[in-house]
């Protein structure tokens, strides 16, 4: 299988700790995006990555979330000091820089913090 | 402010019927537009899109209708199945790619 993959697959962490969450795009994608989706809303965009570089940032991004993408495959996305408003389903999606194209979605990452 | 909008949070047809799923927009500037299809506990699917430019895309059983002067798209199923019963998202964007804005999605139930 060669769509974008994201681990972990569930996430359930105490209120307070960091987490760190992966995903790896489709192999040929430059483009990654990053979106938190809650429950009865759609996926809300957070950040998005043309190669390494970072283009845009979500003002939903608060300076506890960070995200890299070092060498333009894999991105991780790492959420400091997590809040309960914090729980939700983070996707993550890839697409090929060809103008208007469709973005291909990972299955997700389910954070619970308790 | 939500920029696209999706007013119906559920549908329900029977099957073979037509599904209507409606979607609005705010920003002049959008100029691509795509439906995402998410069955539970995995990610959106891409389904099918449009440029600002067409008003009209078909492909098999769907078809995506654009009205620019209303600034409302219209995603018809036809025939409905039961496994198109899935949450269905409209989305949009501008400038030749970049983030994507997704309406609040609607839940369509297609009953056997």
């Amino acid at each position: 299988d060669t769509g974008v993959s994201q681990d972990p697959r569930h996430k359930i962490t105490k209120r307070g700790q960091n987490v760190t969450f992966r995903c790896d795009p489709i192999s040929e994608h430059n483009r990654l995006y990053w979106y938190r989706q809650t429950l009865g809303q759609g996926p809300e965009f957070l950040t998005y990555f043309q190669n390494e570089a970072q283009l845009e940032k979500s003002r939903l991004l608060s300076d506890r979330f960070s995200a890299e993408r070092p060498k333009g495959s894999f991105s991780t996305l790492e959420i400091q000091r997590t809040e309960q408003g914090d729980s939700a389903m983070y996707l993550c999606a890839s697409s090929l820089d060809l103008g208007y194209t469709e973005a291909f979605f990972g299955q997700g990452t389910r954070l619970t913090v308790v | 402010d939500q920029q696209v909008k999706q007013n119906s949070p559920s549908l329900s047809v029977q099957e073979g019927r037509i599904s209507i799923l409606n979607c609005d927009y705010t920003n002049s500037m959008f100029d691509y537009f795509l439906w995402y299809k998410k069955y539970p506990a995995e990610g959106p699917t891409f389904l099918i899109s449009i440029s600002s430019i067409k008003d009209k895309n078909e492909d098999g059983r769907f078809t995506v209708f654009l009205n620019k002067s209303a600034k409302h798209l219209s995603l018809h199923i036809v025939p409905s199945q039961p496994g198109d019963s899935a949450v269905y998202f409209c989305a949009a964007l501008y400038n030749q790619g970049g983030k994507l804005i997704f309406g609040q999605g609607t839940e369509l139930s297609v009953k056997p």
